[in-house]
């Protein structure tokens, strides 16, 4: 079966700094890769997704992600972290053969030092 | 993008009743709506798939007969939670799946309903 793990349950990085948040996946294809961001008590938003094609994929709010399929990761990047970064971070895949049904990783959670 | 509603965004009942939550696409229509489960700091565990005009597709291990979704629309799925308990308080999240265009495989999700049971 298909999963996906995020090494880091938490993060703390301060304003201004880089930002790398891991995400590893098991499944013996490539599977369509997302990074969702959910604030305390919301839903989550969209980043980014993977399909097919560039494996830079660039997202939203300045972020961006690499699929690299020897090392089976989809990591997500920041270059400067603002306040209003601090969030749970959520890497997920889906399966087209699955009903597009998705897996999602633990989470990480990324609190950011003023 | 495409927008996931949820209604309500919070509710507290007495341990023995019902509560329904509903999930709409606001912009599209979603013949596909997915429903989560989330406890305090933890991921989202998927319980079900509501399909538009029949029956919905459980996880192993969620009860079917506690966790009632109805899918009676292209733009409606509800999930009702039968005879709650405290156990059952949690964070419901809905996705929908925007299958206009080339984003055939990209959900997007509500913005959750926080279940308190007391």
């Amino acid at each position: 079966a298909q999963s996906v793990t995020q090494p880091d349950i938490h993060i703390t990085v301060s304003e201004g700094a880089s930002l790398e948040l891991r995400c590893n996946y098991s499944y013996g294809a490539t599977p369509y890769l997302f990074w969702y961001v959910q604030s305390p008590g919301q839903g989550l938003q969209l980043l980014l997704k993977y399909f097919s094609g560039d494996t830079l994929v660039q997202g939203i709010k300045g972020f961006e992600a690499e699929f690299k399929r020897s090392q089976s990761s989809f990591n997500l990047r920041k270059p400067s972290v603002h306040w209003s970064d601090a969030a749970e971070y959520f890497c997920a895949l889906s399966l087209k053969a699955a009903g597009n049904k998705l897996t999602f990783g633990g989470g990480t959670r990324v609190l950011v030092k003023p | 993008g495409a927008v996931v509603s949820q209604h309500p965004s919070r509710v507290i009942c007495k341990s023995g009743t019902s509560v329904k939550i509903e999930c709409r696409s606001l912009d599209f229509q979603a013949t596909t709506m997915f429903w989560y489960r989330q406890f305090p700091k933890q991921s989202l565990m998927l319980m079900a798939t509501s399909n538009e005009g029949s029956k919905a597709t459980y996880e192993q291990g969620v009860e079917k007969d506690k966790f009632l979704i109805n899918h009676a629309s292209l733009t409606l799925s509800t999930l009702t939670v039968t005879s709650a308990h405290p156990e059952d308080s949690s964070f419901y999240i809905c996705s929908a799946p925007d299958r206009r265009g080339a984003s055939t495989d990209t959900q997007y999700f509500g913005p959750g309903t926080r279940l308190t049971v007391l």
